[in-house]
This record gives C-alpha cells, structure tokens and sequence, in this order.
C-alpha cells in the first residue's frame, strides 16, 4: 500500500457517458498529479493540484476536469466518453518540497465499450 | 509529449547479470528520477538525481547523470526474478515553483530464471 488511494479500481462504462475517478493523496503531501497511461500514448501528465488550487496542465483534453477539495482529496471527471479514452488513470502525491519523488496510487482501469 | 527517451525498449537478462538502461533527454531539468512498474500496478519512485549530481547508489541501484551529453543510466546489479518490470525516467523542471515531472516511454525489463 503506498498511501495514496483510487477507486474505483475498474469501470467499464459506454461511449458518452461521464465518470469520476477519486484519489486520496498520501497523508501530509499537498499536491495531486493525475497521469493517463495507454499503450501507445504512454504515461502523459493530465493536471496537477497544489493545496487546493490547479498548478500545472498537461494533456487534458477539455471533456475532462479535475479538482482538488480542502481536505486535498482530488476528482477526475471525465466525460463525453470515447474509446480512445480507455486507458489506465494514476494519482500521484507528492510532499512540499519540489525535488521528492511521487507516489502513486494504484491506478483506475477505464475501459469504454 | 514525452521528453526523456530510454534505450533499449525490452532488455531480456539471466538472473544474476547487470542491467543497464538508458534514458536521454531535450531540455534542462532540475532533476531525474527512476521508477519502476510491475505489470498493470502503480508506478513505484526508485531514486531522484539532482541536476548538480553526477552518481548516486541505492542498494543494489547505481544512477549516473550527465548534464552535458543529456543522458542518464539506471545499473541494476546482480539482477533478481523480482526486478522483472518496466522502467521509466522522468525529468523533473519546476516551473512556477512547482515540479513538472514527465515521464519517457519505458524499458521492459525481463530477468529470466
């Protein structure tokens, strides 16, 4: 168990619908990552959340969305679904100091038929 | 987009042998680091290489940076089932005061019995 928490942990949902994917960050880390990993786009940086507030945007398309609430718990909303959207999502936490390594959650398994 | 670049992609070795993967990269980083991932799992943080480090050990794992030619290396020694796996670098930037991590496409780590 590395601290940080997703669920679910699979979700097979239809094109067009949305879903939301949660993470608790690791206790005592301020910033969330979300990361989506697929086999041919590899492991691309979505978004990230410092103490509640968006710090850095990667790849994210615009159907999706994230936030991070006060007790630092964060969402992913993911919407309008396609089937190129199926693809292992990650959480990372990370303390404070800028130069600490992530941890990841396990991750969420999307699959959209 | 991906920035760091390992090399070979698969690297398939008998149990007890050193591993060594490469990892280059574009642009100037504060810092690098290692992780590893077990198939479908979470990505796990193995070692952080700071811009102003040249070597660094952690047990069996020796990670070497040069700024210059823009290249890192990961030295598994005496190589163990368990360290079947893929490898990833990220290159650390901070920007705005927060760490952007991206990470490259990975190498396949397989340690045949």
């Amino acid at each position: 168990d590395s601290g940080v928490t997703q669920t679910p942990k699979h979700l097979i949902t239809a094109t067009g619908q949305r879903v939301t994917l949660r993470c608790s960050p690791r206790s005592g880390d301020l910033s969330v990552y979300w990361y989506q990993q697929s086999l041919d786009q590899g492991l691309q940086f979505l978004i990230q959340y410092y103490n509640g507030e968006e710090r850095a945007k990667g790849n994210i398309l615009e159907r999706f969305s994230a936030q991070q609430f006060p007790d630092l718990h964060s969402e992913l909303n993911l919407s309008s679904l396609e089937l190129g959207d199926s693809a292992l999502y990650f959480c990372a936490s990370s303390p404070p100091d800028r130069l600490y390594g992530y941890t990841f959650g396990s991750g969420t398994r999307l699959t959209v038929v | 987009s991906q920035q760091g670049e390992e090399d070979p992609q698969a690297l398939s070795i008998q149990e007890g042998e050193n591993a060594t993967m490469n990892c280059s990269y574009k642009t100037s980083i504060n810092n690098l680091q290692w992780y590893r991932q077990n198939s479908g799992r979470g990505l796990v943080h193995l070692i952080l290489i700071r811009s102003n480090e040249r070597e660094k050990h952690s047990g069996r794992l020796r990670v070497t940076l040069d700024t210059s030619k823009k290249s890192s290396s990961l030295l598994i020694t005496a190589s163990r089932a368990a360290d079947t796996a893929s490898y990833f670098c990220a290159t650390g930037t901070i920007i705005q005061g927060a760490q952007k991590l991206v990470f490259g496409q990975g190498t396949r780590l397989t340690i045949n019995p």
